[in-house]
């Protein structure tokens, strides 16, 4: 599976747009892209996925590149529930896939 | 409701002593994989299963063994050979949706060896 970069942690007024970038350099042609995310103990929780073209569902937008080494997940209007580890995560969909995590994004929405 | 149930929340074992993480769900996935989480730190793959009876280790399989006996069930054994045991354990199902896979989580098993 491909490695992705995220940084460490980020900070966003809650009301406004948080953009959560990913790099993923070295993703091949069938790999797709993941969101996940991880409120303080609890399990992570998926957010989105998508392969080339933008991607927008109740919770969050997901904005990949045309070349497909970056992405953003953006969540439009930023709570405190928001608050949590924020995880991209690239795979191939396929009977043998391991579903790996990096170490993710901290996003500290505040007041 | 369906989902993926982690028991029990909390475990308290003590050192040499082997002690066996639940984890049962109800969606009919597949898939099916165990994680550790320590302090600070992303997901580490333990074991995963693609189907019944079949299993595949992780990068840090050493210390730990499973089984998938039914579809349901994948229990984890944290063996005494496990140097460090004391983490966050997480166990995920997954199901292909479309052409993607979403992964669903259980609310893990904090594991304390004292």
């Amino acid at each position: 599976d491909a490695k992705t970069t995220q940084p460490t942690s980020m900070d966003c007024a809650e009301g406004r747009a948080a953009n959560l970038p990913c790099n993923h350099s070295t993703i091949s042609g069938n790999e797709y892209v993941y969101w996940y995310r991880q409120i303080h103990s609890q399990g992570p929780q998926y957010i989105i996925h998508g392969l080339k073209n933008n991607e927008t569902n109740e919770m969050a937008s997901l904005i990949i590149t045309e070349d497909r080494k970056s992405s953003t997940l953006i969540l439009p209007h930023a709570t405190l529930r928001d608050t949590a580890v924020y995880y991209c995560i690239v795979r191939v969909p396929a009977r043998t896939d391991k579903l790996i995590f990096g170490t993710g994004t901290r996003l500290q929405v505040f007041p | 409701d369906g989902g993926i149930t982690q028991s029990p929340k909390y475990l308290f074992r003590k050192e040499g002593q082997n002690v066996t993480l639940s984890c049962e769900q109800n969606l009919n996935h597949d898939a099916m994989y165990w994680y550790r989480q320590d302090p600070g730190q992303g997901l580490r793959l333990i074991y995963y299963s693609q189907i019944v009876n079949d299993f595949q280790k992780g990068d840090i399989a050493e210390g730990y063994s499973v089984s998938r006996e039914k579809k349901e069930s994948f229990p984890l054994t944290v063996t005494s050979a496990q140097k460090n045991p004391t983490a966050f354990y997480l166990c995920a199902s997954s199901i292909e949706v479309g052409r993607g896979t979403e992964a669903f989580f259980g609310q893990g098993t904090r594991l304390t060896v004292v």
